[in-house]
């Protein structure tokens, strides 16, 4: 299984804050990586896919990139509402797996 | 706008079968793949299986002996079937859309629900 790891697990931030969240895969997976915001109670939503292309719908403050082993997502001025915990999750090959979760918290 | 809705018991005892059901409304279930996401509480997201609209399945090898998904076009829905259950299969089962633009992903999610495997 390719296992992903992700960077920090939690992070505190303040409205207006960029912040950069890190995954990293155990072996190459080109560029076939998603990443995923989840606000408690609710199911996850679906924000970059491919490494770095936003999902419709999605504000352009967030933002993806990297290939190979080491990704990154990013946020820019940071809403209240982007305070939830954020997963990376490749689609490489079979299992799909997903880092263990990123926590961002509002300082 | 594509809905999906998890249904079955909340509620299991161990070592026998959990089934649930999952509606997709909002769109056609041909053309696409479908997906088992399950979350223990308070952990992360472990993939279980697809299904494509054509009937092919891809499961994830550490639950490939106790799983089967199906799926039945006609009604629109898709179904997980888990035997053996243990407390440790206890989670929130998430139902999801994988759609593909080169590559997979998870675009459209029901809200989930909570299986308590217990007696």
């Amino acid at each position: 299984d390719i296992q992903m790891t992700q960077s920090p697990s939690s992070l505190s931030a303040s409205v207006g804050d960029r912040v950069t969240i890190t995954c990293r895969a155990s072996q190459s997976i080109t560029s076939y990586l998603n990443w995923y915001q989840q606000k408690p109670g609710k199911a996850p939503k679906l924000l970059i896919y491919a490494a770095s292309s936003l999902q419709s719908g999605v504000p352009s403050r967030f933002s993806g990139s990297g290939s190979g082993t080491d990704f990154t997502l990013t946020i820019t001025s940071l809403q209240p509402e982007d305070f939830a915990t954020y997963y990376c999750q490749q689609s490489y090959n079979i299992p799909r797996t997903f880092g263990q979760g990123t926590e961002l918290e509002i300082k | 706008q594509v809905q999906l809705q998890e249904s079955g018991p909340g509620l299991v005892k161990p070592s026998e079968t959990l089934s649930l059901t999952c509606t997709v409304s909002g769109g056609s279930i041909s053309g696409y793949y479908w997906s088992w996401i399950r979350q223990p509480p308070g952990k992360g997201l472990e993939w279980i299986g697809y299904i494509y609209y054509s009937g092919t399945t891809y499961y994830n090898p550490s639950l490939e002996s106790r799983v089967t998904i199906s799926v039945h076009t006609s009604k629109n829905q898709f179904s997980l079937k888990l035997t053996s259950v243990t407390a440790a299969d206890t989670a929130v089962y998430y139902c999801a859309r994988a759609a593909t633009h080169g590559m997979l992903f998870f675009d459209y999610w029901g809200q989930g629900t909570l299986v308590t495997v217990s007696s």
